[in-house]
């Protein structure tokens, strides 16, 4: 199993542009979820989903859009990258009734 | 609102020392507090969690202690490594549908050989 892959690994963007992250994972998790890593904030929940075609916000959802269409997929969509926005974008997921989360390997984006 | 409070931001510890990081909570419905391990450029990774039912949890090197009474738990990191060397997350979530983890800010620990 490769677990939680993300696509890509790094990217940079102009302001304004727009990109979509991709989330993938093999486990049959119901849940998944997007976290932002800023450094000394920790890690910070943008989106959630507890299953195919559900979204929810978390604690940090604006300027951010998810789709779950599939259940093994979860996308995050910039529609208008601001420079706040650069950080490192971490996928998670978990399986129902189950508490760990298991995590991608992070996808480093940054606004100029 | 802060609700997992982590400290220290960062901890030098000598081979073979015990490495200490306290994490405090204000949600008393919060039921489950991981540890996670993250080494640079890597994701976050379950080093090991606890319950509030139990006040402490041993592996391997790795101890949780948890008090519920005060709402604060701590990692102890036993004989200290250089390969322990890493950002160590505390965390906390709740039984319900779709609730995700509240980390704290994390503590970048370095084991100096």
């Amino acid at each position: 199993n490769a677990g939680v892959t993300q696509t890509p690994k790094f990217r940079v963007l102009k302001t304004g542009q727009s990109m979509t992250l991709l989330c993938a994972q093999d486990m049959n998790h119901e849940y998944m979820y997007w976290y932002r890593q800023d450094p000394g904030m920790g890690l910070r929940l943008i989106h959630y989903s507890v299953g195919e075609g559900t979204t929810a916000k978390g604690e940090v959802p604006d300027g951010y859009n998810v789709s779950r269409l599939k259940k093994q997929n979860f996308l995050l969509g910039l529609e208008s990258a601001a420079p706040s926005q650069t950080s490192v974008y971490f996928c998670a997921s978990r399986l129902t009734g189950a508490r760990e989360q298991y995590f991608g390997p992070g996808t480093r984006l940054t606004v100029t | 609102q802060q609700q997992v409070k982590q400290s220290p931001q960062s901890l030098i510890v000598q081979k073979g020392g015990i490495s200490i990081i306290n994490c405090a909570y204000e949600n008393t419905a919060f039921d489950y507090f991981p540890w996670y391990q993250q080494f640079p450029g890597k994701g976050p990774a379950l080093l090991i969690a606890i319950r509030p039912d139990v006040s402490e949890k041993k592996e391997g090197r790795f101890t949780i202690s948890f008090n519920k009474s005060a709402k604060q738990f701590s990692l102890h990191i036993m004989d200290s490594q250089p390969g322990d060397s890493a950002t160590y997350f505390c965390a906390a979530t709740l039984n319900q549908a779709g609730t995700a983890l509240i980390f704290g800010k994390g503590t970048t620990l370095s084991v100096s050989s």
